[in-house]
This record gives structure tokens, sequence and C-alpha cells, in this order.
């Protein structure tokens, strides 16, 4: 079976600028999680989508957003860009619980 | 919630001996234990699992400990390589919560 898929893998923004990242899960997986990872905070929980319904959100403003389409890919959005926005973000997707996570796109915003 | 916690955020052994990694969680209703290691560049990557049923479960070279009196949790790697030198992480879920991760531990292995 192919991997979690993220794309891209690096980009570079601009404060005030957004971005849209993509997750391929594994064929049959229908959970997807998304996580930001920061050296100061670890890794934090963004979201979680299961047949396309956010079934969980963490605790980040309404900046961030995501969805999941009926093939189980997932999009996660980030408006208004700030400095502290840069990041390495992680999608998951999950059978039973394992999450499965992808290599990661590297947000970097100047 | 829950909260993990944790007890070193460096490790260094020398090849060939044992490691011993920890973590903390705050919540007693937590029941799903997971530890991931993360290399330079990848994501994190499933190593072992243990359910609040059980004290201990064994993988190849890697144990998970398990103490729900004190709140603990332990990954023991056996006989560390080279290519164990990652960032490990506890990671842990309650019910119907998302996994919930630890800060991590950077273990170097010395040749």
């Amino acid at each position: 079976k192919a991997g979690v898929t993220q794309t891209p893998r690096y980009l570079i923004k601009t404060r005030g600028q957004q971005v849209t990242l993509s997750c391929s899960p594994i064929s049959g997986h229908r959970s997807v999680s998304w996580y930001q990872q920061t050296p100061g905070q670890g890794l934090q929980f963004l979201f979680e989508y299961f047949s396309e319904t956010q079934r969980n959100k963490g605790n980040f403003p309404g900046r961030f957003s995501g969805r999941q389409f009926s093939n189980s890919r997932s999009e996660m959005n980030v408006s208004t860009l700030e400095l502290g926005d840069s990041a390495l973000y992680l999608c998951a997707s999950s059978e039973a619980n394992v999450l499965t996570f992808g290599a990661g796109s590297r947000l970097t915003v100047l | 919630g829950e909260s993990v916690g944790l007890h070193l955020p460096t490790l260094s052994v020398q090849e060939g001996d044992n490691s011993i990694i920890n973590c903390a969680y705050s919540n007693s209703a937590s029941d799903y234990f997971i530890w991931y290691k993360q290399e330079s560049g990848k994501g994190p990557q499933f190593i072992i699992d243990i359910r609040s049923n059980m004290d201990k479960r064994q993988g190849q070279r890697v144990t998970v400990l398990l103490n729900k009196t004190v709140k603990h949790l332990s990954l023991q790697i056996a006989a560390t390589q080279p290519g164990d030198s990652a960032v490990y992480f506890c990671a842990i879920m309650g019910g119907n919560t998302p996994l919930v991760f630890g800060k991590g531990t950077r273990l170097s292995v010395i040749a």
C-alpha cells in the first residue's frame, strides 16, 4: 500500500498570504488528522476528519480550516499567515486509532 | 484534558546498551498509549502500542511498560543501534479524544 502523501513538501510564504496543504491518505483509510509541529510546542492537534465530517478540532484560531473530500483526500488552509505559523504540518490517516503519518509540509512564513 | 510530560529532552547511549525513554500523563481515563519514532525529515513512525488493560507489551527489540498507578509509560530499546537515533514521542488517547503527544526525547547513539 502507498503511504500518506503530502504536498507540497516545502513552501515559503509571506505574512498575510494564505496557504493550502494537501493530504492523500492510505487507500481505505477514512480518517485524516492534521497536526502542527514546532520545536517549542511539539505536535499539536489541529483537526480530524472522518467521512467528510470534522470529528474533532484542536485549539487553533479560525484562520486554520480544513476539509475532506469524498475520496478521503484532505486539505487544510491557513489564511492571513503569521510568522508563528512557520511549522511542519503533518497529516495522518488512521485505522483503529493507529495514526500513519506523511512526511509533512514544511511551511516557512517570512 | 490530557497533558503529557517529558522526563528528558535528550538521551545519549552507547551502541549496544539498552535505552529507556519515559513519559508521564495526567488523565487517569487515558486508555491507549503509543510510541512513535521520528527521524530527520520524516513524519513520526509507529513503533508499538499498549492498551490500559495491559502492563507490558513486547515487540522486536522494544518493550513498552505501563504503570497506571503513577500514570507513567516507558519505552525500552534493547541493544540500541545507530539506526535507533531519532526523536521518540509518546502519544496518549482517552475515549474519543484525539491523540495527545509528548514533547519528545531525542535519542543519540554513540558508536
